[in-house]
C-alpha cells in the first residue's frame, strides 16, 4: 500500500511568490495535517484537516493557509514568502479522528531566497 | 500548557555502545506516547507505541519505558549501529476529541565508528 506522497520534493521560490504544496494521504485515510520544521526548531503543527474541514490549527500567520478535497488529497499555500519560510514541509495523514499514529510523507524541502 | 520536552538536544556515541533519550511531558488528558525515528531530510517513523498501562516496550534494539505518575519516557539504545544515527522524537497523543499530538523537539543522535 502507498504511503503519503508529497510533492514536489524541492522547491526555490522568491521572496514575495507564493507556492503551493500538494499532500496525497495514505488510501482510506481522512485526516492530513501539516508541519513546518526547521533546524533546531523541531516540528511545528501547521493544521489538520479532515473529511475536508480544517479541525486544528497552530500558530502561524495568514500567509499560511491549506485546503482538503474530497478523496482526502491536501494542499497547502504560502503566500507573501519570507526567507523565513525556508524549511522542511512535512504531511502526515491517520486513519480516522482519533486515530493516534500520523504516518508522515518524505516532505518537501522548501528554500525562499 | 500542553508540553513535550526531550533531553539531550543531542547526543554522540561511539558504535557499540547503548544510550537512553529522555521525554518528560504535561500532556493532559494523556492518551498514548510514541517515539518516532528521523532519518536527515525524511519523513518521521513510529518505532513505538506506549499507552497508559504498559512500562515497557521493546521494538528490536529499541526498548521504551513510561512512568505514568512521573509523566516520563525513555528510550534506550541498546548495540548501537551507525544507521542509529537520526533524530528521535517523542510524541504525546492527548485524549480529547481529536486526539491532539504534542511534539517534542527531538534527540539528535550521532552513532560514530
Amino acid at each position: 500500500k502507498a504511503g503519503v506522497t508529497q510533492t514536489p520534493r524541492y522547491l526555490i521560490k522568491t521572496r514575495g511568490q507564493q507556492v503551493t504544496l500538494s499532500c496525497s494521504p495514505i488510501s482510506g485515510h481522512r485526516s492530513v495535517s501539516w508541519y513546518q520544521q526547521t533546524p533546531g526548531q523541531g516540528l511545528q503543527f501547521l493544521f489538520e484537516y479532515f473529511s475536508e474541514t480544517q479541525r486544528n490549527k497552530g500558530n502561524f500567520p495568514g500567509r499560511f493557509s491549506g485546503r482538503q478535497f474530497s478523496n482526502s488529497r491536501s494542499e497547502m499555500n504560502v503566500s507573501t514568502l519570507e526567507l523565513g519560510d525556508s524549511a522542511l514541509y512535512l504531511c502526515a495523514s491517520r486513519l480516522l479522528q482519533g486515530g493516534t499514529e500520523a504516518f508522515f510523507g518524505q516532505g518537501t524541502r522548501l528554500t525562499v531566497v | 500548557k500542553n508540553q513535550v520536552e526531550q533531553s539531550p538536544q543531542s547526543l554522540i556515541i561511539l558504535e557499540g555502545k547503548n544510550c537512553t533519550l529522555q521525554c518528560n511531558y504535561t500532556v493532559s488528558p494523556f492518551s498514548n506516547l510514541r517515539w518516532y525515528k528521523q532519518d536527515t531530510g525524511r519523513g518521521p517513523v513510529s518505532l513505538t507505541i506506549m499507552t497508559f498501562s504498559e512500562n515497557t516496550k521493546s521494538n528490536g534494539r529499541y526498548t521504551a519505558t513510561l512512568d505514568a505518575d512521573t509523566k516520563q519516557s525513555s528510550l534506550h539504545i541498546t548495540a548501537s549501529q551507525l544507521s542509529d544515527s537520526a533524530s528521535y522524537i517523542c510524541v504525546v497523543s492527548a485524549n480529547t476529541g481529536f486526539q491532539k499530538l504534542v511534539f517534542g523537539t527531538g534527540t539528535r543522535l550521532l552513532v560514530s565508528p
